[in-house]
């Protein structure tokens, strides 16, 4: 597609599993973005992949956060061991290398019980 | 406190001007970007603004910077119901990772 896709749509699980949250960014973008969004809060940054760079991981909250991204393509946001506070709308964005500009996916919903 | 700051709410009568203002705080700020979040949706770009210019009008949107005040607004003309969302105002700092500082996000209403 045109735009930046993720999966699940929303994922309800329970509290100590083990999660994955999936980003298909736009063709051709370098850069992915990982962001958290709680109820009634703004973004918070999470983690940054730029082309074959290490990413910057600087926003991710603990060790139970981790990313991987292949190449210029997918890339996989996985929670370890959920806990409720883990509760949010995870948000993907992808950049073409050259311009400064983000473009949104339509984000996951986790709901942690 | 938070780098990049909004009023959480804004509420307009369907036809009159919705102003959005945002205040941030680091003037290395090169791009100032404003985003729509609908209902269950992800963050739409309506538009942005490079830090050398004080207006960009595009359309009903017009956005107002200013440098010296570290101040910027969004107008919406002619306000429509369609246009109730959450707006996010977001800085990105000179360097390369251009990772964007996200204030809060004003809520606008619009009634009828």
């Amino acid at each position: 597609g045109a735009g930046v896709s993720q999966s699940p749509s929303n994922k309800v699980t329970e509290k100590g599993k083990d999660v994955e949250l999936r980003c298909d960014p736009i063709s051709g973008h370098t850069a992915l973005y990982w962001y958290r969004q709680r109820l009634g809060q703004g973004l918070e940054f999470l983690i940054y992949f730029q082309g074959n760079s290490a990413p910057d991981k600087s926003g991710l909250p603990s060790d139970r956060f981790s990313a991987e991204r292949t190449g210029e393509s997918v890339s996989t946001l996985t929670i370890q061991r959920t806990q409720q506070e883990d509760s949010a709308v995870y948000l993907c964005a992808s950049r073409f290398g050259s311009q400064e500009t983000q473009y949104f996916g339509p984000g996951t919903r986790l709901l942690v019980l | 406190g938070e780098d990049v700051e909004q009023s959480l709410f804004l509420s307009v009568r369907e036809g009159d001007s919705s102003v959005i203002n945002c205040t941030y705080t680091d003037s290395s700020s090169t791009y100032l970007y404003w985003y729509k979040q609908e209902p269950g949706a992800g963050l739409q770009l309506l538009t942005y603004i490079f830090s050398n210019m004080d207006m960009k009008q595009d359309q009903r949107l017009t956005v107002l910077l200013n440098k010296k005040d570290k101040h910027l607004s969004l107008r919406i003309a002619d306000t429509q119901t369609g246009d109730s969302a959450i707006y996010f105002c977001a800085e990105i700092l000179s360097g390369g990772s251009y990772i964007p500082t996200f204030g809060r996000g004003t809520s606008l209403i619009v009634h009828p």
